[in-house]
């Protein structure tokens, strides 16, 4: 069984601050990795891929991954209160199929 | 693009009855998924198919759970008899190719089977 594990949080940071959301994957052989973001009674919704080592930035997020040590992490900087979401880490299978294993979310809470 | 549409957004049915929830994909979409999300096992994968055909369902709970894609625009999870533990979030989701470029989700069914 493949697993992605995510700290369910609350994760709790004042508005300004950087986020750092972290996430680990059980199998090796993986190759895309993904953030999604989740409103509360909203659906996933992508915000960020990262295929290769190292870090890939978008806006005010970054993605890092770390293939030899298994885990791939979100940063948010200068959160703000519309970033509070819960955040979905997945990871695709390397079997063949590509079909994304998700973590169960870690909740981030961003006060003003 | 209207994006992944699915309906009904809300549905209360009563235990025994039959549901049926549908999804429509993004055009150009050959992957279509259905999950399903609870608090207590989070985003659960539970069919997929690939060019409407089904292609992994190893993950739907038990024989009272199916789904088709009768075409590429077009597809339904149905569940009879429908039991109190099947309520949750039902999610469709589309993608090019795999999911290697992330998913596209709809914005759910929420099902509450009393």
């Amino acid at each position: 069984q493949k697993e992605v594990e995510q700290n369910s949080g609350p994760l709790s940071v004042p508005e300004g601050a950087i986020a750092s959301l972290n996430c680990t994957y059980s199998d090796r052989g993986s190759q895309s990795f993904f953030w999604y973001r989740q409103y509360s009674g909203k659906s996933p919704e992508l915000i960020m891929s990262i295929y290769s080592n190292g870090d890939k930035e978008d806006g005010r997020f970054t993605a890092q991954l770390n293939k030899a040590s298994q885990y791939v992490s979100l940063l948010i900087r200068d959160s703000q209160p519309s970033d509070s979401a819960t955040y979905l880490c997945a990871v695709t299978d390397s079997g063949g199929s590509y079909i994304p294993t998700f973590g169960r979310g870690t909740s981030l809470i961003v006060h003003p | 693009d209207a994006g992944v549409i699915q309906s009904p957004r809300h549905e209360v049915t009563e235990m025994g009855q039959e549901v049926t929830l549908r999804c429509k994909p993004i055009s150009g979409h050959d992957y279509l998924f259905w999950y399903r999300q609870t608090m207590m096992r989070g985003l659960e994968l539970l069919i997929y198919f690939n060019n409407n055909v089904p292609i992994d369902d190893s993950g739907m709970p038990e024989d009272r759970f199916s789904a088709k894609m009768p075409n590429a625009s077009f597809s339904t999870l149905k569940i009879q008899p429908s039991e109190p533990r099947d309520s949750a979030v039902y999610f469709c989701a589309s993608s090019f190719r795999s999911g290697d470029y992330g998913y596209t989700f709809g914005s759910g069914t929420r099902l509450t089977v009393v």
